[in-house]
């Protein structure tokens, strides 16, 4: 048990589908992430709430949409994704109390997305 | 730029060899954590070890040690007399506190493979 949990834990989507990552923190966390990580690259970085406030977003496509409506709650709302978007989608949690020290996130087992 | 390099993209030793994974990172802040993490067939990311920039001391956790030098802008794990349970990609990662959302920057992960 590592603290975040993310449902499903596999998804075959077709690619005019709407469909709907969830991940939940029961660690008291104030800050959550979603990362992405595809076949021989490193893990990329896409959305980071901290205090349920967007902070940053590294230029993802507008079909992957996250929503964070609580400290504990980060879904991530795919529509019309593409082949290439195919990759395991990871979701952490930390504690950020900004300015401060950080510290480690939490991650949890991940959805293993396939695009047909 | 921050950019986290491990060099070694798959590594594979009989079990009880002592294996080191390498790490070398490159950032302009003085202040600055480092992280391992370790992720294993079930997919999740299991933290092992944080070091902030400050703290050059070595440390050793059971089989596990860790070998930061500033000098070289190095992060080093060594594993002692590995076992087949120590099989998964390791991943190296580098945090700036003055990233808001405590953003993790990895590597590109090594694979390590403990045979029998």
């Amino acid at each position: 048990e590592t603290g975040v949990t993310q449902t499903p834990r596999h998804l075959v989507m077709g690619m005019t589908n709407k469909k709907s990552l969830k991940c939940e923190q029961h660690l008291g966390h104030n800050a959550m992430y979603w990362y992405k990580q595809s076949a021989k690259k490193p893990l990329e970085l896409m959305f980071v709430y901290s205090l349920e406030e967007r902070v940053e977003n590294n230029s993802v496509p507008s079909r992957f949409s996250p929503e964070c409506p609580n400290s504990s709650h980060l879904f991530l709302h795919l529509h019309t994704l593409q082949p290439e978007d195919s990759a395991l989608y990871l979701c952490a949690s930390s504690q950020d109390p900004s300015g401060g020290l950080k510290t480690e996130a939490f991650f949890g087992q991940g959805t293993r997305l396939t695009v047909v | 730029a921050q950019k986290v390099t491990q060099a070694q993209t798959e590594i594979s030793v009989v079990e009880k060899e002592d294996v080191t994974l390498d790490c070398v990172y490159e950032t302009r802040d003085t202040t600055y954590y480092l992280f391992w993490y370790k992720q294993p067939p079930s997919g999740e990311l299991v933290f092992l070890i944080r070091r902030n920039s400050f703290d050059e001391q070595n440390e050793i956790s059971g089989r596990y040690s860790w070998n930061f030098q500033k000098s070289t802008s190095s992060f080093n794990f060594t594993i002692t007399a590995s076992q087949v349970v120590d099989s998964a990609v390791y991943f190296c990662a580098l945090s700036e506190p003055h990233n808001q959302g405590g953003k993790l920057i990895f590597g590109q992960g090594t694979e390590l493979s403990v045979k029998p």
